[in-house]
């Protein structure tokens, strides 16, 4: 079966530090991965997703993340973290269904909540 | 046990059809969201409600419409309007965060809406 595993519940950084959100997931084909984030009281946004071609890949905001296939990983950087970015990121994996068309259904890890210290 | 749940799984809806599409949590959540994913894209936010009776519009809430008459309910309407409504329909709830804690963010199973 498909997961996500975010393995980081509450991450604390300081500002202007190097950040990076681990990600694992478990899927049986070549996954669509996506990294989103929720500021507070905001819907979901995103910051990059990777499909095929290069492993990594960038992003808004200054984000980037490495598609590791032999790690199963698809971990989100940024090498210097700004006050804003204080939000919750949420991992993705894509699945492929059949409903007389191919669409894709998201499986979401549970959400790393990052804290940036000033 | 607590949860957010959608129906139906799978949807069919003729040319110049309404249809709504249920969501339904007994988390005791004040925030509600729905998003749309079609293939090989991301999600995109089609209405959010922030609390029972007011509902804010997202990126692409044109074609839909939502109403938040409970708190436990937050029902999408897609209308005649939406001139491409075939998608994945994925609604998720959230608490109000407390200074303890982080109240996480509890999606739905999805429905798939097609036209015939």
């Amino acid at each position: 079966a498909q997961s996500v595993t975010q393995p980081d519940i509450h991450i604390t950084v300081s500002e202007g530090a190097s950040l990076e959100l681990r990600c694992n997931y478990s899927y049986g084909a070549t996954p669509y991965l996506f990294w989103y984030v929720q500021s507070p009281g905001q819907g979901l946004q995103l910051l990059l997703k990777y499909f095929s071609g290069d492993t990594l890949v960038q992003g808004i905001k200054g984000f980037e993340a490495e598609f590791k296939r032999s790690q199963s990983s698809f971990n989100l950087r940024k090498p210097s973290v700004h006050w804003s970015d204080a939000a919750e990121y949420f991992c993705a994996v894509g699945a492929l269904m059949n409903y007389g068309g191919a669409t894709n259904k998201l499986i979401f890890g549970t959400g790393t909540l990052l804290a940036v210290q000033p | 046990d607590g949860g957010i749940t959608q129906s139906p799984k799978y949807l069919f809806r003729k040319e110049g059809q309404n249809v709504t599409l249920s969501c339904e949590q007994n988390l005791n959540h004040d925030a509600m969201y729905w998003y749309r994913q079609d293939p090989g894209q991301g999600l995109r936010l089609i209405y959010y409600s922030q609390i029972v009776n007011d509902f804010q519009k997202g990126d692409i809430a044109e074609g839909y419409s939502v109403s938040r008459e409970k708190k436990e309910s937050f029902p999408l309407t897609v209308t005649s309007a939406q001139k491409n409504p075939t998608a994945f329909y994925l609604c998720a709830s959230k608490g109000t965060p407390t200074r303890a804690t982080n109240e996480k963010l509890f999606f739905g199973s999805g429905t798939q809406l097609s036209v015939l």
